[in-house]
């Protein structure tokens, strides 16, 4: 699966949009890129999955780059439960053994009041 | 619904004891999967289950890690002559199908300190 490169922190004022980056620059061209969220002393939680069009769920909207190089995920009215941390992941899909995630350190996001 | 459950939440036991961890996924998911994280660091893949048989051990760390599945639903995660390195949060997830794009559903995990 390819790598991926996330600002260790951010910060974004409560109610206003928070984007967070994403570069995946050696992506391959069936490997999905996939965000995923821990808030603390929890288990991840899925937010968005896209492999070339933008997406956008009840959560969050996903932008990926045409390139697909990058991508960012967008909370467009974030609130003090969004803060958590967010990781970007790429995979390939379907393939018996290949279905486990690889999380890196992600980015830590911390919404102020 | 209920999601995944772990059990216990926090394990607290002495260098060289053996121990078990309980995943009950969500039911009828056909894929589970067992992740370790550190302190200060992402989930790392241990073990993902098809069914009843392991399809993919290949980030156990040693062979005092196993992982059962034996009826295709509960899982054990099973820990023989504990080390403190092995201290970690043990995190279970579950997925409905295993292949295309899916989510996985995580437990809240179990926190293992080996003293």
């Amino acid at each position: 699966d390819a790598k991926t490169t996330q600002p260790p922190s951010m910060d974004c004022a409560e109610g206003r949009a928070a984007n967070l980056p994403c570069n995946h620059s050696t992506i391959s061209g069936n490997e999905y890129v996939y965000w995923y969220r821990q808030i603390h002393s929890q288990g991840p939680q899925y937010i968005i999955h896209g492999l070339k069009n933008n997406e956008t769920n009840e959560m969050a909207s996903l932008i990926i780059t045409e390139d697909r190089k990058s991508s960012t995920l967008i909370l467009p009215h974030a609130t003090l439960r969004d803060t958590a941390v967010y990781y970007c992941i790429v995979r390939v899909e379907g393939q018996t053994g290949a279905n486990n995630l690889f999380f890196g350190t992600g980015t830590r996001l911390t919404v102020i009041p | 619904g209920a999601g995944v459950s772990q059990t216990p939440s926090n394990k607290v036991t002495e260098k060289g004891k053996y121990v078990e961890l309980r995943c009950d996924p969500i039911s009828g998911h056909t894929a589970l999967y067992w992740y370790r994280q550190s302190l200060g660091q992402g989930p790392e893949f241990l073990i993902y289950f098809q069914g009843t048989g392991a399809a993919d051990d290949s980030g156990l760390p040693n062979d005092r890690f196993f992982a059962v599945r034996p009826e295709g639903s509960v899982s054990t995660l099973k820990i023989q002559r504990t080390e403190r390195g092995d201290s970690a949060v043990y995190l279970c997830a579950s997925s409905p199908r295993t292949g295309g794009p899916n989510e996985q559903f995580f437990g809240p995990g179990t926190r293992l300190t080996v003293l």
